[in-house]
């Protein structure tokens, strides 16, 4: 089962960049890594997926090292807007070959001050 | 735009009774999870199914069972509510992974149930 582990919560200002790390190291081969974003009575939004090295689109990166043990998100300069839950997601979902393979982290509260 | 309905927003049951939630996806996924959400533990996965009448079970299946009659449909059942059970559950869905694609999962907005 590969576990995740994040920080409980984190705090930054305005325009700040911001780095969340996911530990999971007993992720498997076939594994991605996927975060997600939570506001307050919405469900979880998909904000990127990567396998190994970095990836980014519009609205972060995501560096995973040659190991793939950890990943971290990073949120370029940041808005009050980008207060809420991130969670790490690592797993496969292929047919009939799941469960125990898609675990989603304890999630970390990201506070974003002005 | 894509979409994952829940078909109540805030639920009270009592404590033995049977309940019912359901979830419907518009995108035509193969895949679809039942999550609960409590503080402190994130998102724990219920159970999964990818096709019609198939299910898989997830980290915390016990007291829970599901339904998928129809592609759209995925319903989360328990058959005797307790109190433990009181909590927020989410729906998802996915389209089929293949390697190298896209395994994001669309989110419903939850469903609160209170066991009394």
């Amino acid at each position: 089962l590969a576990k995740t582990t994040q920080p409980i919560s984190m705090d930054s200002y305005e325009g700040q960049e911001v780095n969340i790390t996911c530990s999971h190291n007993n992720i498997a081969t076939n594994d991605y890594i996927t975060w997600y974003q939570q506001f307050p009575s919405q469900g979880p939004r998909f904000i990127i997926q990567g396998y190994k090295t970095k990836v980014t689109n519009e609205v972060a990166s995501l560096f995973i090292p040659a190991d793939r043990k950890s990943s971290t998100l990073s949120l370029p300069r940041v808005s009050l807007s980008d207060t809420a839950v991130y969670y790490c997601l690592v797993g496969d979902i292929n047919r009939g070959s799941t469960l125990g393979r898609l675990y989603f982290g304890r999630g970390t509260q990201l506070t974003v001050w002005p | 735009d894509v979409k994952v309905t829940q078909s109540s927003r805030y639920l009270v049951k009592r404590t033995g009774e049977k309940v019912f939630l359901e979830c419907v996806q518009d995108m035509d996924h193969e895949n679809m999870f039942w999550y609960r959400q409590d503080p402190g533990l994130g998102l724990r996965l219920i159970y999964f199914s990818y096709d019609v009448k198939m299910k898989e079970k997830g980290d915390i299946p016990e007291g829970y069972s599901v339904s998928r009659e129809k592609k759209e449909r995925f319903s989360l059942i328990l058959e005797s509510a307790s109190t433990n059970q009181t909590s927020m559950y989410l729906c998802a869905s996915s389209s089929l992974n293949r390697v190298g694609a896209y395994n994001e999962q669309f989110f419903g907005p939850g469903t609160r149930l209170t066991v009394l």
